[in-house]
């Protein structure tokens, strides 16, 4: 049972412009969230992460949103660049740090 | 850096053989994970080992087993490879609480089973 989903598995977005990706997860006892980055042959790097006592984290030109109540999170990417295209997985830990549950994966493509 | 490298980018085998992915990590990490990606099914946990000897399965462990003898280095086993084992197999560690929650993943192991 997946309990960190990714519903879509693809976004096209404008350089320039603003990407959201989203992430809903199902377990409560999650308290730490992660999104990585992935480009083809590569493994993931890691891109930003936030807490569950905090509701937003900013990184430049990533943001993490994370809203407790209805159980999602997104990263906002702006402006998006071409060489943001790559897949992003968002992960989920709880307070132990041992194991991360990843979702499916979206795959962003930035077009000039 | 942290640096987590697996031994082999690419691998061919045969269904049947025994096959060995190595990954080493020098960061003193005390976790240590297997993960396979496949199409449409993101990131799945093998196997991961929180401290020397000790391992626990993830959500796929059949047909797959791990060694970890030494902290630095954790070696995924696939006891008779089949064609369904064909994969991409992304090796991972992480600090234990206070250090950190990221986990660090190497470039990871095409692997194809023919």
């Amino acid at each position: 049972d997946q309990q960190v989903k990714q519903n879509s598995p693809s976004l096209s977005v404008q350089e320039g412009r603003i990407s959201i990706l989203n992430c809903d997860y199902t377990n409560s006892m999650f308290d730490y969230f992660l999104w990585y980055k992935k480009y083809p042959a590569e493994g993931p790097t890691f891109l930003i992460s936030i807490s569950s006592i905090k509701d937003k984290n900013e990184d430049g030109r990533f943001t993490v949103f994370l809203n407790k109540s209805a159980k999602h999170l997104s990263l906002h990417i702006v402006p998006s660049q071409p060489g943001d295209s790559a897949v992003y997985f968002c992960a989920a830990s709880m307070n132990t740090g041992n194991q991360f549950y990843f979702g499916t994966g979206t795959s962003l493509t930035v077009i000039p | 850096d942290v640096k987590v490298t697996q031994s082999s980018r690419y691998l061919v085998k045969r269904t049947g053989e025994k096959v060995f992915l190595e990954c080493v990590q020098d960061m003193d990490h005390e976790n240590m994970f297997w993960y396979r990606q496949d199409p449409g099914l993101g990131l799945r946990l093998i196997y991961f080992s929180y401290d020397v000897k000790m391992k626990e399965k993830g959500d796929i462990p059949e047909g797959y087993s791990v060694s970890r003898e030494k902290k630095e280095r954790f070696s995924l086993i696939l006891e008779s490879a089949s064609t369904n084992q064909t994969s991409m197999y992304l090796c991972a560690s992480s600090p234990s609480l206070p250090e950190g929650l990221e986990a660090f993943f190497g470039q990871g192991t095409r692997l194809t089973v023919v």
